[in-house]
Protein backbone atom coordinates (compact mmCIF):
# COMPACT_ATOMS: atom_id res chain seq x y z
CA UNK A 1 0.00 0.00 0.00
CA UNK A 2 0.99 3.18 -0.76
CA UNK A 3 2.33 5.35 2.51
CA UNK A 4 4.18 8.43 3.81
CA UNK A 5 6.34 7.91 7.15
CA UNK A 6 8.26 10.61 9.15
CA UNK A 7 9.85 8.73 11.94
CA UNK A 8 10.43 11.45 14.37
CA UNK A 9 6.90 12.72 16.02
CA UNK A 10 8.92 15.29 17.64
CA UNK A 11 12.20 17.25 17.55
CA UNK A 12 13.90 20.09 19.52
CA UNK A 13 16.77 21.79 18.19
CA UNK A 14 18.06 25.04 19.40
CA UNK A 15 18.04 28.05 17.62
CA UNK A 16 20.26 28.85 15.22
CA UNK A 17 21.29 25.15 14.49
CA UNK A 18 20.41 23.12 11.30
CA UNK A 19 17.36 21.34 11.12
CA UNK A 20 16.85 17.79 8.95
CA UNK A 21 13.24 16.59 9.17
CA UNK A 22 12.78 12.60 7.82
CA UNK A 23 10.15 11.79 5.12
CA UNK A 24 10.31 8.47 3.99
CA UNK A 25 7.39 6.80 0.84
CA UNK A 26 6.32 4.04 -0.20
CA UNK A 27 4.95 3.77 -3.68
CA UNK A 28 5.69 1.67 -7.11
CA UNK A 29 7.77 4.42 -8.45
CA UNK A 30 8.63 7.81 -7.62
CA UNK A 31 5.81 9.91 -6.99
CA UNK A 32 5.03 14.06 -6.84
CA UNK A 33 6.29 14.63 -3.12
CA UNK A 34 5.74 17.95 -1.01
CA UNK A 35 6.45 19.51 2.45
CA UNK A 36 3.81 21.35 3.86
CA UNK A 37 4.00 23.61 7.18
CA UNK A 38 1.46 24.19 9.81
CA UNK A 39 1.47 27.01 12.08
CA UNK A 40 -0.44 26.44 15.67
CA UNK A 41 -4.17 26.76 14.89
CA UNK A 42 -4.06 27.34 11.18
CA UNK A 43 -4.22 25.45 7.68
CA UNK A 44 -1.37 24.14 5.67
CA UNK A 45 1.47 26.38 3.79
CA UNK A 46 3.19 24.64 1.11
CA UNK A 47 6.96 24.90 1.38
CA UNK A 48 7.98 23.23 -1.15
CA UNK A 49 8.06 20.21 -4.17
CA UNK A 50 9.60 17.91 -5.80
CA UNK A 51 8.34 16.34 -9.27
CA UNK A 52 11.95 15.57 -10.92
CA UNK A 53 15.13 16.99 -12.07
CA UNK A 54 17.22 18.18 -9.91
CA UNK A 55 17.22 16.29 -6.79
CA UNK A 56 17.62 19.34 -4.28
CA UNK A 57 14.72 21.29 -4.16
CA UNK A 58 14.39 25.03 -2.71
CA UNK A 59 11.06 26.20 -0.81
CA UNK A 60 10.42 29.20 1.34
CA UNK A 61 11.42 30.67 4.10
CA UNK A 62 15.14 29.19 3.34
CA UNK A 63 14.41 25.43 3.66
CA UNK A 64 15.84 22.95 1.39
CA UNK A 65 14.82 18.78 0.64
CA UNK A 66 16.51 16.56 -1.05
CA UNK A 67 14.97 13.34 -2.94
CA UNK A 68 17.38 10.02 -2.33
CA UNK A 69 15.80 7.87 -5.13
CA UNK A 70 17.93 4.61 -3.45
CA UNK A 71 16.54 5.35 0.11
CA UNK A 72 13.00 6.09 -0.68
CA UNK A 73 13.55 9.70 1.15
CA UNK A 74 12.35 13.18 0.82
CA UNK A 75 14.23 14.98 3.71
CA UNK A 76 13.77 18.86 4.95
CA UNK A 77 16.63 20.88 5.75
CA UNK A 78 17.07 24.20 7.21
CA UNK A 79 20.48 25.57 8.01
CA UNK A 80 19.91 27.90 10.67
CA UNK A 81 16.50 27.56 12.48
CA UNK A 82 14.62 30.56 13.93
CA UNK A 83 12.82 30.49 16.99
CA UNK A 84 9.57 31.54 14.22
CA UNK A 85 10.02 27.96 12.89
CA UNK A 86 8.55 25.79 15.34
CA UNK A 87 5.52 24.69 13.81
CA UNK A 88 4.48 20.97 12.68
CA UNK A 89 5.83 19.54 9.36
CA UNK A 90 4.12 17.30 7.21
CA UNK A 91 5.53 15.56 4.10
CA UNK A 92 3.02 14.34 1.79
CA UNK A 93 2.95 12.34 -1.65
CA UNK A 94 1.14 12.00 -5.02
CA UNK A 95 1.25 9.06 -7.07
CA UNK A 96 -0.23 10.05 -10.36
CA UNK A 97 -1.93 13.49 -11.69
CA UNK A 98 -5.37 11.97 -11.03
CA UNK A 99 -4.91 10.45 -8.02
CA UNK A 100 -4.76 11.67 -4.00
CA UNK A 101 -2.12 12.69 -1.79
CA UNK A 102 -1.53 11.36 1.10
CA UNK A 103 0.33 12.79 3.83
CA UNK A 104 2.70 11.41 6.27
CA UNK A 105 1.71 11.58 10.33
CA UNK A 106 3.99 14.88 10.88
CA UNK A 107 6.66 16.11 12.99
CA UNK A 108 6.02 18.55 15.23
CA UNK A 109 9.08 21.30 15.63
CA UNK A 110 10.24 23.13 18.91
CA UNK A 111 13.24 25.56 19.13
CA UNK A 112 14.53 26.30 22.10
CA UNK A 113 16.02 30.15 22.22
CA UNK B 1 -7.77 37.29 -3.34
CA UNK B 2 -9.41 35.28 -1.04
CA UNK B 3 -8.20 31.80 -2.09
CA UNK B 4 -10.01 28.93 -0.22
CA UNK B 5 -12.73 29.60 2.25
CA UNK B 6 -14.30 27.30 4.43
CA UNK B 7 -17.49 28.17 6.91
CA UNK B 8 -18.18 27.51 9.26
CA UNK B 9 -15.27 28.17 11.31
CA UNK B 10 -16.31 26.52 14.58
CA UNK B 11 -19.64 24.53 15.06
CA UNK B 12 -20.87 21.77 17.65
CA UNK B 13 -23.52 19.03 17.02
CA UNK B 14 -25.15 16.69 18.52
CA UNK B 15 -25.42 12.85 17.62
CA UNK B 16 -27.79 12.70 14.96
CA UNK B 17 -27.65 15.87 13.84
CA UNK B 18 -26.74 16.62 10.07
CA UNK B 19 -25.08 19.02 8.60
CA UNK B 20 -22.68 20.34 5.37
CA UNK B 21 -19.21 21.95 5.78
CA UNK B 22 -19.10 24.45 3.12
CA UNK B 23 -15.47 25.03 0.73
CA UNK B 24 -15.36 27.81 -1.99
CA UNK B 25 -12.06 28.56 -4.01
CA UNK B 26 -11.71 31.43 -6.37
CA UNK B 27 -8.83 30.04 -7.71
CA UNK B 28 -9.88 28.13 -10.77
CA UNK B 29 -8.33 24.83 -9.56
CA UNK B 30 -9.29 21.42 -10.45
CA UNK B 31 -8.30 19.53 -7.48
CA UNK B 32 -10.59 20.08 -4.36
CA UNK B 33 -9.84 17.74 -1.23
CA UNK B 34 -11.14 17.34 2.23
CA UNK B 35 -9.30 16.32 5.02
CA UNK B 36 -9.38 15.54 8.51
CA UNK B 37 -6.69 15.90 11.31
CA UNK B 38 -6.69 14.59 14.61
CA UNK B 39 -4.22 14.66 17.33
CA UNK B 40 -1.22 12.25 15.96
CA UNK B 41 -2.97 11.03 12.99
CA UNK B 42 -1.67 13.69 10.89
CA UNK B 43 -4.36 14.12 7.93
CA UNK B 44 -6.34 11.87 6.92
CA UNK B 45 -8.10 11.86 3.11
CA UNK B 46 -11.97 12.03 3.27
CA UNK B 47 -13.10 12.84 -0.26
CA UNK B 48 -11.13 14.49 -3.40
CA UNK B 49 -12.11 15.75 -6.89
CA UNK B 50 -10.13 16.09 -9.95
CA UNK B 51 -13.11 18.19 -11.50
CA UNK B 52 -16.47 19.37 -11.34
CA UNK B 53 -18.58 16.00 -11.59
CA UNK B 54 -15.96 14.09 -10.60
CA UNK B 55 -15.64 12.49 -6.70
CA UNK B 56 -13.41 9.80 -5.43
CA UNK B 57 -13.57 8.30 -1.77
CA UNK B 58 -10.12 8.81 0.19
CA UNK B 59 -9.00 7.13 3.50
CA UNK B 60 -11.98 7.32 5.47
CA UNK B 61 -15.10 8.07 3.40
CA UNK B 62 -17.61 6.35 5.91
CA UNK B 63 -20.13 9.03 7.22
CA UNK B 64 -19.34 11.66 4.85
CA UNK B 65 -21.14 12.48 1.31
CA UNK B 66 -19.80 14.93 -1.18
CA UNK B 67 -20.82 16.72 -4.73
CA UNK B 68 -18.73 19.06 -6.85
CA UNK B 69 -21.30 20.45 -9.33
CA UNK B 70 -18.93 23.44 -10.12
CA UNK B 71 -15.40 24.08 -10.28
CA UNK B 72 -15.11 26.51 -7.23
CA UNK B 73 -17.20 25.04 -4.64
CA UNK B 74 -16.72 21.04 -2.80
CA UNK B 75 -19.52 20.87 -0.33
CA UNK B 76 -18.89 17.82 2.73
CA UNK B 77 -22.15 16.54 4.09
CA UNK B 78 -22.04 14.67 7.39
CA UNK B 79 -25.35 12.28 7.17
CA UNK B 80 -25.53 11.51 11.12
CA UNK B 81 -23.17 12.81 13.10
CA UNK B 82 -21.37 10.85 15.71
CA UNK B 83 -18.39 11.91 18.26
CA UNK B 84 -15.61 9.89 16.34
CA UNK B 85 -16.09 12.79 13.43
CA UNK B 86 -15.23 15.67 16.43
CA UNK B 87 -11.92 16.59 14.88
CA UNK B 88 -10.71 19.48 12.39
CA UNK B 89 -11.62 19.59 8.70
CA UNK B 90 -9.21 21.32 6.24
CA UNK B 91 -10.50 22.11 2.39
CA UNK B 92 -7.60 21.88 0.19
CA UNK B 93 -7.34 22.78 -3.90
CA UNK B 94 -4.80 22.65 -6.19
CA UNK B 95 -4.35 23.26 -10.27
CA UNK B 96 -4.33 20.42 -12.91
CA UNK B 97 0.09 20.27 -13.17
CA UNK B 98 0.57 22.19 -9.85
CA UNK B 99 -0.42 19.86 -7.44
CA UNK B 100 0.30 21.67 -4.97
CA UNK B 101 -2.62 22.24 -2.07
CA UNK B 102 -3.60 25.84 -1.03
CA UNK B 103 -5.54 25.07 2.56
CA UNK B 104 -8.31 26.54 3.99
CA UNK B 105 -8.04 27.62 7.12
CA UNK B 106 -10.17 24.69 8.76
CA UNK B 107 -13.33 23.56 10.75
CA UNK B 108 -13.63 22.72 13.97
CA UNK B 109 -15.84 20.29 14.61
CA UNK B 110 -17.08 19.08 18.20
CA UNK B 111 -20.34 16.46 17.95
CA UNK B 112 -21.56 16.09 21.67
Amino acid sequence: AQSVTQPDIHITVSEGASLELRCNYSYGATPYLFWYVQSPGQGLQLLLKYFSGDTLVQGIKGFEAEFKRSQSSFNLRKPSVHWSDAAEYFCAALKTSYDKVIFGPGTSLSVIP
Amino acid sequence: NAGVTQTPKFQVLKTGQSMTLQCAQDMNHEYMSWYRQDPGMGLRLIHYSVGAGITDQGEVPNGYNVSRSTTEDFPLRLLSAAPSQTSVYFCASSSAGNYGYTFGSGTRLTVV
